[in-house]
């Protein structure tokens, strides 16, 4: 089937002990991006990757890496989370670019809350 | 900024009637994408429409677009409980950008 895989689903954790969210799409999609949505803010858009070894910053990257080291896996990392990163998030790809014919497609979502 | 803005924020309807929603935009768009988002879930692609169209039907939901106005709208005609959901509209070429959605209710 195809899907975009987030894990974990739900996290409770600690202000400044380090985290990884993995995603990982089995679709050969060359695009990914990570997006957080909040109440009244919509859906925000991290960082973005168009292929293996190129990521980009989005609206809010602060606080927020990423790699790509393999077409599949695009994982968010926050070295030292803070409340204010609490949110649900989104991992999506897409064949090519998101804005084409097809779209994207998102995972389930991770929601994370820092205490 | 390129998101689009989704009106009304929230909607709600006996369920047979028809919903409809509607996005505003600023930039000059190739395609107009709209989503929907299950509670908590992620976003499923519904429908895209290119900027020289300006309407498409796909089962139920018709969109139509006016590049003039910058505005596009879903409707969903014979709605069902299980349209229940936040639908968004989705902007962009490179990347995507959404508003906050359109939370619809529909009432068995």
């Amino acid at each position: 089937e195809a899907q975009v895989t987030q894990n974990p689903r739900y996290l409770i954790t600690v202000t400044g002990k380090k985290l990884t969210v993995t995603c990982s799409q089995n679709m050969n999609h060359e695009y990914m991006s990570w997006y957080r949505q909040d109440p009244g803010l919509g859906l925000r858009q991290i960082y973005y990757s168009m292929n293996v070894e190129v990521t980009d910053k989005g609206d809010v990257p602060e606080g927020y890496k990423v790699s790509r080291k393999e077409k599949r896996n695009f994982p968010l990392i926050l070295e030292s989370p803070s409340p204010n990163q609490t949110s649900l998030y989104f991992c999506a790809s897409s064949l090519t670019l998101p804005g084409l014919p097809g779209g994207a497609f998102f995972g389930q979502g991770t929601r994370l809350t820092v205490v | 900024s390129q998101q689009g803005e989704e009106d009304p924020q929230a909607l709600s309807i006996q369920e047979g009637e028809n919903a409809t929603m509607n996005c505003s935009y600023k930039t000059s768009i190739n395609n107009l994408q709209w989503y929907r988002q299950n509670s908590g879930r992620g976003l499923v692609h519904l429908i895209l429409i290119r900027s020289n169209e300006r309407e498409k039907h796909s089962g139920r939901l018709r969109v139509t677009l006016d590049t003039s106005k910058k505005s596009s709208s879903l409707l969903i005609t014979a709605s069902r409980a299980a349209d229940t959901a936040s639908y968004f509209c989705g902007i962009g070429a490179n990347n995507l950008f959404f508003g906050t959605g359109t939370r619809l209710t529909v009432i068995p």
